[in-house]
């Protein structure tokens, strides 16, 4: 099993530019969720999904989007890039009373 | 709600000591709690959960964690640690969409 795959795991983007973090999943998990993780802030949850075609915001939303039109992938896209939205971002699935299985990260620099 | 307080955000430690590192917890539902593991440059690796039955849990690596519910505390321990426990330790509370602390970072000195 791969678990969970982010790609790419380092990507740079110019201010302004847009783009799209994968994640897939193959442990056939209903709910996805994105975390950004910056130093000392933790994990803050971006968006989450409950099933194919069900996503709703967390913590720290805006600037992202997200669709969900299968059970294995989770994209987020950064609609237009801003120095703010530099960090690590870890999709996670998660089989309710297991925990997370996170995926191993996009470290993403905006200039 | 729910909401995660982990009170240290470093802890030194030398090799072969025990450790503690603490968390404390709301929640207004059913307390499911995790302690995830970070080392660098990797992702989140679940070490423990608490879901229900024994409030003592015992996870990898020789890791264990007590829930406390008086207290609403779940902080973990190791009675020795090794220079390969150095990492980001986070708590985290809630079922479906866990909420995570803001991580300790855990520093095993020779």
């Amino acid at each position: 099993n791969a678990g969970v795959t982010q790609t790419p795991k380092f990507q740079v983007l110019k201010t302004g530019q847009s783009m799209t973090l994968q994640c897939a999943q193959d442990m056939n998990h209903e709910y996805m969720s994105w975390y950004r993780q910056d130093p000392g802030m933790g994990l803050r949850l971006i968006h989450y999904s409950v099933g194919a075609g069900i996503t709703d915001q967390g913590e720290v939303p805006n600037g992202y989007n997200v669709s969900r039109s299968t059970t294995e992938d989770f994209p987020l896209r950064l609609l237009s890039a801003a120095p703010s939205q530099t960090s690590v971002y870890f999709c996670a699935s998660l089989q309710v009373g297991y925990g997370y299985t996170f995926g191993s990260g996009t470290r993403l620099t905006v200039v | 709600a729910q909401s995660v307080t982990q009170l240290d955000s470093q802890v030194p430690v030398f090799e072969e000591a025990p450790v503690e590192l603490r968390c404390n917890y709301s929640s207004s539902v059913s307390v499911y709690l995790f302690w995830y593991v970070q080392y660098p440059n990797q992702g989140l690796q679940l070490l423990l959960k608490y879901l229900s039955g024994s409030t003592l849990v015992k996870g990898i690596n020789g890791f264990e964690a007590e829930f406390n519910k008086s207290q609403t505390s779940f902080h973990l321990r190791k009675p020795s640690v090794h220079i390969s426990d150095t990492a980001e330790y986070f708590c985290a509370v809630g079922s479906y969409i866990p909420t995570f602390g803001r991580g300790t970072s855990l520093i095993v000195h020779p």
